[in-house]
C-alpha cells in the first residue's frame, strides 16, 4: 500500500518569513495530493490540492509543487502569520480512493 | 451549511460498553470514509462505504469495529466493548466520488474517551 513521509515534524519560523513543508510518497499510482490544516480540536481542513497532471499550483500565499519522477510533493507557505500556526498534514490518494496522511507538522509562526 | 455533520461530538464510555457513531455526508456526497486521529498523531484511514455497500474495510480492526452507511440515514462506525485503547477522535469525511473528483471534507469529528 501507499507510504506518506512528511518532513520536519516541528517546523518554527517568524512571521512573514516563508515556510515550506516536505513530503514523499511510495505508489507511483497516486495522482492526486491534498493538504490539509488542523488546528487544536478542530477537523482537518482541505487548504490546497494538486493532481498529478500538474507541477504546480498558487493559491494567494500558498503553493504546492510536484515531482512525480522523484515522488515527492511540497507545501510552501509565504509572508507567514500568526494565524498560519497549525498543524499541516500531506496526503496520497490512489486508485484505492482512501487517503493515506503524512504524520503531520507543527508550524509555529512567532510573531 | 450543508457540511459534514457528526454526532455525538463528544463520546464517554466505560470499558465494554458500545459506542457509535453518526457520520451524515455533505449533501450530494455519494462517498464516506472513516479515519481515527490518535492523541498527538496523524489520521489513519479505517473505512470506505458507499451507500448500502462497503467498498474498502482494510484499515479496521477485524474484531469489534463495525460500520454502515445505509439507503437511508447517516453512516454509523460501531465499536463494540470498547478498551482504553480506542479513544481516539473519529473522523469521518465524504467526497462526490464521480469521476476525477477526490476531494474530501471531514466531518468536525468525535472524541471518543474509554474509562
Amino acid at each position: 500500500g501507499e507510504n506518506v513521509e512528511q518532513h520536519p515534524s516541528t517546523l518554527s519560523v517568524q512571521e512573514g518569513d516563508s515556510a515550506v513543508i516536505k513530503c514523499t510518497y511510495s505508489d507511483s499510482a497516486s495522482n492526486y495530493f491534498p493538504w490539509y490544516k488542523q488546528e487544536l480540536g478542530k477537523r482537518p481542513q482541505l487548504i490546497i490540492d494538486i493532481r498529478s497532471n500538474v507541477g504546480e499550483k498558487k493559491d494567494q500565499r500558498i503553493a504546492v509543487t510536484l515531482n512525480k519522477t522523484a515522488k515527492h510533493f511540497s507545501l510552501h507557505i509565504t509572508e507567514t502569520q500568526p494565524e498560519d500556526s497549525a498543524v499541516y498534514f500531506c496526503a496520497a490518494i490512489s486508485s484505492a480512493r482512501q487517503l493515506t496522511f503524512g504524520s503531520g507538522t507543527q508550524l509555529t509562526v512567532l510573531p | 451549511n450543508a457540511g459534514v455533520m457528526q454526532n455525538p461530538r463528544h463520546l464517554v464510555r466505560r470499558r465494554g460498553q458500545e459506542a457509535r457513531l453518526r457520520c451524515s455526508p455533505m449533501k450530494g456526497h455519494s462517498h464516506v470514509y472513516w479515519y481515527r486521529q490518535l492523541p498527538e498523531e496523524g489520521l489513519k484511514f479505517m473505512v470506505y462505504l458507499q451507500k448500502e455497500n462497503i467498498i474498502d474495510e482494510s484499515g479496521m480492526p477485524k474484531e469489534r469495529f463495525s460500520a454502515e452507511f445505509p439507503k437511508e440515514g447517516p453512516s454509523i462506525l460501531r465499536i463494540q466493548q470498547v478498551v482504553r485503547g480506542d479513544s481516539a477522535a473519529y473522523f469521518c469525511a465524504s467526497s462526490l466520488g464521480t469521476g476525477s473528483s477526490y476531494e474530501q471534507y471531514f466531518g468536525p469529528g468525535t472524541r471518543l474517551t474509554v474509562t
